[in-house]
């Protein structure tokens, strides 16, 4: 049982690129989400999905796209990379079943220069 | 709109001591879950403990138990005989039990260090 799977674990973007941070769950768990941690910060929430097919903003949605084709994945659009993106996201999900507690992959460490 | 505050930075014990991480929030919900996650150094976060608003016995893990008051709006987290490995950043959070209450509201953190 991987639980929740994030790749990849660390990228360096330059100004103006693009990418895809990519998050899967084994557990079918029907909520998923997606969240940044700056230095020394708590987390923020980017966008979240309670079903395939449905997703919402959170806090922080500018500059990010997701999509969710499929209950076990959820990934994260970057688009026009910017320095203030850098952080660290963490996906994760959750179910009812379990109590609402998050399951969180490993992170991601993104820089933008 | 619902908050959490944890209002100590930083924390530190002494190796099989006690300590008690505090958590408050503001919420006009009467049905809500409380969490505490570690995030050690390697980064990965980690549930330690759960609380169900309607509970009203404390929630219990191995070493961890909390003190939740729901009228004071309190949920503290107690580490009994702390360990090298307790060392870490704990993010208490909230989250409604509502319709719409699908999303979990951090608080800023406490860095707890433990002394050999």
């Amino acid at each position: 049982n991987a639980g929740v799977t994030q790749t990849p674990k660390f990228r360096i973007l330059k100004i103006g690129q693009s990418m895809t941070l990519q998050c899967a769950q084994d557990m079918n768990h029907n909520y998923m989400y997606w969240y940044r941690q700056d230095p020394g910060m708590g987390l923020k929430l980017i966008y979240y999905s309670v079903g395939a097919g449905i997703t919402d903003k959170g806090e922080v949605p500018n500059g990010y796209n997701v999509s969710r084709s499929t209950t076990e994945d959820f990934p994260l659009r970057l688009e026009l990379a910017a320095p203030s993106q850098t952080s660290v996201y963490f996906c994760a999900s959750s179910s009812p079943q379990q109590g609402y507690g998050y399951t969180f992959g490993s992170g991601t460490r993104l820089t933008v220069v | 709109a619902q908050t959490v505050t944890q209002s100590q930075p930083e924390m530190s014990v002494q190796e099989a001591e006690t300590v008690t991480l505090s958590c408050t929030y503001d919420t006009s919900e009467s049905d809500y879950y409380l969490f505490w996650y570690k995030q050690p150094p390697s980064r990965q976060m980690i549930l330690v403990i759960r609380q169900e608003a309607y509970k009203q016995q404390n929630a219990t893990e191995n070493r961890f138990s909390v003190n939740f008051q729901k009228a004071a709006k309190s949920f503290s987290l107690k580490i009994s005989d702390s360990q090298l490995g307790d060392a870490a950043m704990y993010f208490c959070a909230y989250r409604s039990a509502g319709t719409g209450g699908f999303k979990t509201i951090f608080g800023a953190g406490t860095r707890l260090f433990v002394k050999a």
